[in-house]
């Protein structure tokens, strides 16, 4: 069974510009999340989709940000434009329906704006 | 103030010893889960706790979820290099979403 695929893995921009981060979850996972870690800080939730619909939302920092799951498959996380405390690693994790399975997570897209 | 506080922070120990992490909370969670993260790579789920009191092991790990599930341990006997890394708890909140600590770090020399 193939893993959460991330790409890219790292990606330096300037400020102002624009990323799309990209997400690929275990092929019958409903369930995908974006998390953000930040240097030196916790794992943060960022938002939550259940196949194509947004469950929650509610980690997104601000309207730069904007999450996308067309057809319940990949996800797509594009932050336009770009700040500096954007920088951190963004995981993606994907887990089945159910309580208590754990997540399986992405190798990370390391984001660094200059 | 973090969901879940974890200590220490860091951990610095030599091959062949004993240690325990902790992964604290106020709240009351239904399962805690344990992660372990490292460099370049995401987080790996090791464990799931589900019911007050439960302890599991994995190897020469051993996890133990709090009575009242608020708090878990994970203990580790006779370290190993291999065991260095980044490691999380995390607990359900708000419809299953996990929310992080923000982990122990161990380094175990050789």
């Amino acid at each position: 069974e193939a893993g959460v695929t991330q790409f890219p893995s790292h990606s330096v921009i300037e400020k102002g510009q624009t990323v799309t981060l990209r997400c690929d979850p275990i092929s019958g996972h409903d369930n995908l999340y974006w998390y953000r870690r930040v240097m030196g800080k916790e794992i943060k939730f960022l938002l939550h989709f259940v196949k194509e619909s947004k469950q929650d939302e509610s980690g997104m920092p601000n309207n730069r940000f904007l999450a996308e799951r067309t057809g319940g498959t990949y996800s797509t996380l594009k932050v336009q434009p770009a700040e500096l405390e954007d920088s951190g690693v963004y995981f993606c994790a994907s887990r089945p329906f159910g309580v208590n399975y754990g997540y399986t997570f992405g190798s990370g897209t390391r984001l660094t704006v200059v | 103030t973090q969901l879940l506080e974890q200590s220490p922070q860091f951990l610095s120990i030599q091959e062949g010893e004993n240690l325990t992490v902790y992964c604290n909370s106020s709240s009351v969670f239904s399962s805690l889960q344990w992660y372990r993260q490292e460099p370049g790579e995401g987080p790996v789920l090791l464990v799931t706790v589900v019911t007050g009191g439960e302890v599991k092991k994995l190897k020469r790990l051993t996890f133990q979820f709090g009575d009242a599930r608020k708090d878990s341990s994970l203990h580790i006997t006779a370290a190993q290099p291999g065991d260095t890394g980044l490691y999380l708890c995390a607990g359900p909140y708000n419809n299953n979403d996990m929310r992080f600590g923000a982990g122990t770090r161990l380094t175990v020399k050789p």
